[in-house]
């Protein structure tokens, strides 16, 4: 069973278009929501993070809306730009005191130019 | 600040062979953790060190898998006898106690078992 869902392997947008990119979960105990960039090649790369008490953050272009009652995130790019082209990982950290990070299957952007 | 350093880059290692995976966290960071990417089964947690304490090992698999923590500027996960299902890439990941949660990775080590 997964716990964290990207249920798109892939998306392809536009420049200069809002990419977005949608993650849902399983355990309501999970608190913490942190988004992955990652290139070819290269270690996963933390973007943008999020709490359960709040509903929206935001980091310039990359903005996370996160809907506790239903258990769903999402991540917006604005104005994507060819070099955000990348898989994306959601994941959760599983509390508990474990600290661990359980990862969504990621999601490949690519932005046209 | 250098970020997580993860040698070798690249490792081949015939069946049966011993793979030794090293991993340097930022520094000040008191929480290192091991991961796998696999195109199958995706990142999988492997194991976590707080203040080079084994934490939580849940995710290793019990036997050839082993890692170690003998100070503060390194951490290592050896694999004995591989197999060719070990292949994968491992990650490295480091978090200070703010937050373990917020977690930074290294590159990452490509390790092919032929």
């Amino acid at each position: 069973q997964q716990q964290v869902r990207q249920s798109s392997q892939s998306l392809t947008v536009w420049e200069g278009e809002t990419a977005i990119l949608n993650c849902s979960y399983e355990n309501s105990a999970f608190d913490y929501f942190p988004w992955y960039q990652q290139f070819p090649g290269e270690g996963p790369a933390l973007l943008i993070a999020i709490r359960s008490v709040s509903d929206k953050k935001e980091d310039g272009r990359f903005t996370i809306f996160f809907n506790k009652r239903e258990k769903n995130l999402s991540l917006h790019i604005k104005d994507s730009q060819p070099g955000d082209s990348a898989t994306y990982f959601c994941a959760a950290d599983a509390s508990s005191g474990s600290w661990q990070l359980i990862f969504g299957s990621g999601t490949q952007l690519t932005v046209m130019p | 600040n250098a970020g997580v350093i993860q040698t070798p880059r690249h490792k081949v290692t015939g069946k049966g062979q011993e793979a030794t995976l090293w991993c340097e966290p930022i520094s000040g960071h008191s929480a290192v953790f091991w991961y796998r990417q696999t195109i199958v089964q995706g990142l999988e947690f492997l194991t976590y060190f707080r203040n080079q304490a084994p934490i939580d090992d849940s995710g290793m698999p019990k036997e050839r898998f082993s890692a170690q923590m003998p100070n503060q500027s390194h951490s290592t996960l050896k694999i004995q006898s591989t197999q060719p299902q070990d292949s994968a890439v491992y990650l490295c990941a480091s978090s200070s106690g703010q937050n373990y949660a917020e977690q930074f990775f290294g590159p990452g080590t490509r390790l092919t078992v032929l």
